[in-house]
Order: structure tokens, then C-alpha cells, then sequence
């Protein structure tokens, strides 16, 4: 059926340093594609979309690029911050409902 | 304005009992979504209501159900639960038009023993 993966289940980032999380996606009918950033305890946190007809969209701090060719999504965030370290989902969204992806733990270093 | 709150918070039940979750979304809000999230299988979607109608359904047993009243705020019902069940319910709440800007509640922890 169609999925939405991660390539890493975990990322590890100086604090200053830049993080880029990567997700593959298989439903090249998508419309949209989405990050939610989870903290624990919390409910996912929308971060930043992009329609399907984009390549690039920029946000605070964060830059989603979306790969139609080969089905790759990733989010970039610039100066990672200690605040940054949480869980980051890519989900796709079409028909009315989000399909997501299984999760990046982002750790931020001192 | 105030996000979208989900009651209870943290929920103890016992196998086949039945539970129900409520979801305020956030004002002016007409879809809303609900989620389940597990360690194992991540978080998969549950059923979706615009205006009192459901749109959408995931692939669950009809054990779960859902419903949304005419204020735009929604429950989901589990009934004769299972172990399985015991998991993070996440409601989340859009403007209707697309579900792609959906806002999450903080959840209610369900924990069936």
C-alpha cells in the first residue's frame, strides 16, 4: 500500500550546526506534504508544507524541498537550536487525511 | 485563540470496557481529525468530520467510532477494549478547506489493563 518512510530513525546535530531530515514518500498522487515537529508529551506541531506543485518552500529557520522525481522530502533547518531536539514527522496529505511517516528523533549536542 | 483541547488527558480502563475522548477544536475549526499513535505502528488516522459528517475513515474495526456535533466539537468512542487499544489519541483540527494546516491537541493517553 502506500507509505510515507524515513531514512533515519535518529539524527544527532551540534547545537549551531545545521539539520537535514529526509523522508521518502510513495504516493505520487499527494497534493501536499507536511513536517510536524513532537516533543514529548505533546501533540505533533506543524511546521511547514509545500504543495505538490513546489520544489522549495522557506519557513523560520526551516526549508522544505520536495524531489517529485525520486520521491524525496526534507527538511532543513538552519543553527539548530537545543529547542529543536524532538521528533519530526513528514506526512503527506490527500482525500482528507494525513498518512505519516515513522518519525526522526533529532538530538541536539551541546 | 485557544488551541485544540482534548479531555481527559490520561485515561485507565479495563479490558472490555468501553471510553470516550473528546476534542474542542480550535474556534471557527470545522474538520476534525483524530490519530492514534503507538510506538509500534506510528501515528494512523482514525476517522475525519467536516459539519457533522464523516469524510473520511481509516482502516479500523468498527470498534471505533466517532461522531461531531453541531458546535464542531467531536468524540471518539472505543468500545469493548482491547490491550492493543492502549495508546496515544491525538485529535487534530483544520479551517476544512485541506487538512494540510491541521493543529494537534496534546492527546489523551489511553492505557487498557
Amino acid at each position: 500500500g502506500e507509505s510515507v518512510g524515513l531514512h533515519l530513525p535518529t539524527l544527532s546535530v551540534q547545537e549551531g550546526d545545521n539539520s537535514i531530515i529526509n523522508c521518502a514518500y510513495s504516493n505520487s498522487a499527494s497534493d501536499y506534504f507536511i513536517w510536524y515537529k513532537q516533543e514529548s508529551g505533546k501533540g505533533p506541531q506543524f511546521i511547514i508544507d509545500i504543495r505538490s506543485n513546489m520544489d522549495k518552500r522557506q519557513g523560520q529557520r526551516v526549508t522544505v524541498l520536495l524531489n517529485k522525481t525520486v520521491k524525496h522530502l526534507s527538511l532543513q533547518i538552519a543553527a539548530t537550536q537545543p529547542g529543536d531536539s524532538a521528533v519530526y514527522f513528514c506526512a503527506e496529505g490527500s482525500a482528507r487525511q494525513l498518512t505519516f511517516g515513522s518519525g526522526t528523533q533529532l538530538t541536539v549536542l551541546p | 485563540k485557544a488551541g485544540v483541547t482534548q479531555t481527559p488527558r490520561y485515561l485507565i480502563k479495563t479490558r472490555g470496557q468501553q471510553v470516550t475522548l473528546s476534542c474542542s477544536p480550535i474556534s471557527g475549526h470545522r474538520s476534525v481529525s483524530w490519530y492514534q499513535q503507538t510506538p509500534g505502528q506510528g501515528l494512523q488516522f482514525l476517522f475525519e468530520y467536516f459539519s457533522e459528517t464523516q469524510r473520511n475513515k481509516g482502516n479500523f474495526p468498527g470498534r471505533f467510532s466517532g461522531r461531531q456535533f453541531s458546535n464542531s466539537r467531536s468524540e471518539m468512542n472505543v468500545s469493548t477494549l482491547e490491550l492493543g487499544d492502549s495508546a496515544l489519541y491525538l485529535c487534530a483540527s483544520s479551517r476544512g478547506d485541506i487538512v494540510a494546516e491541521a493543529f494537534f491537541g496534546q492527546g489523551t493517553r489511553l492505557t487498557v489493563v
